[in-house]
């Protein structure tokens, strides 16, 4: 049974810094992985997905990592912003026709 | 409409009572998926639906949770009486492709609160 975790689960950062969420999975026979933000109250928005033959897809400040071997991803984001306060998940999908598995989330808060 | 939507926004119902939530897919998007998302906790799979049938419904906690898609595109997830650990946000998203091969679309969620 696929299972996956996310540490931090709650992270506080001045403005300005790099910074790095973490993703574990246990099952490493996944189709993709994607990374997720939500704001309070609100739906999901797709930030990244990689593909399982990718190491890392990036978009402006954002570079989501992938290793599959160990059951890992990490979501790097540069020059934080008080925007980027959200939650951030993760998710994987066993195979293309596969339910998809969320993370419980790390809660990112940028301070001004 | 340019994304995913879902009516009505909050519910709150007393404790046995019935309930329909809908969900309005992105036009063409043949995949189509209900969540649960408890405080604190990432999205739970419910069921999934690529045009009109349920492919995977593993997710539903019981048999009063029920969902349809009948012409392929508005989904209505249905609970029949409610019980207050049926309080959540219910959150539907949709896909151009099957499974999770391609980005799910989400829709803003329905908070159901049962009394």
């Amino acid at each position: 049974k696929q299972e996956v975790t996310q540490i931090p689960a709650a992270l506080s950062v001045p403005e300005g810094e790099n910074l790095v969420l973490n993703c574990s999975f246990t099952d490493s026979a996944i189709y993709n992985l994607q990374w997720f933000r939500q704001d309070p109250g609100k739906g999901l928005t797709s930030l990244l997905l990689i593909q399982s033959s990718q190491r890392e897809q990036t978009s402006g400040r954002l570079n989501a990592s992938l290793d599959k071997s160990s059951g890992r991803s990490t979501l790097y984001i540069a020059a934080s912003q008080p925007g980027d306060s959200a939650t951030y998940l993760c998710a994987v999908p066993k195979t293309s026709y596969d339910k998809v598995i969320f993370g419980p989330g790390t809660s990112l808060s940028v301070i001004p | 409409g340019a994304g995913v939507s879902q009516t009505p926004s909050n519910k709150v119902t007393e404790k046995g009572k019935y309930v329909e939530l809908r969900c309005d897919p992105i036009s063409g998007h043949t995949a189509l998926y209900w969540y649960r998302q408890s405080l604190g906790q990432g999205p739970e799979f419910l069921i999934y639906f690529q045009g009109t049938g349920a492919a995977d419904d593993s997710g539903l906690p019981n048999d009063r949770f029920f969902a349809v898609r009948p012409e392929g595109s508005v989904s209505t997830l249905k609970i029949q009486r409610t019980e207050r650990g049926d309080s959540a946000v219910y959150l539907c998203a949709s896909s151009s492709l099957a499974g999770g091969t391609d980005t799910q679309y989400f829709g803003p969620g329905t908070r159901l609160t049962v009394l």
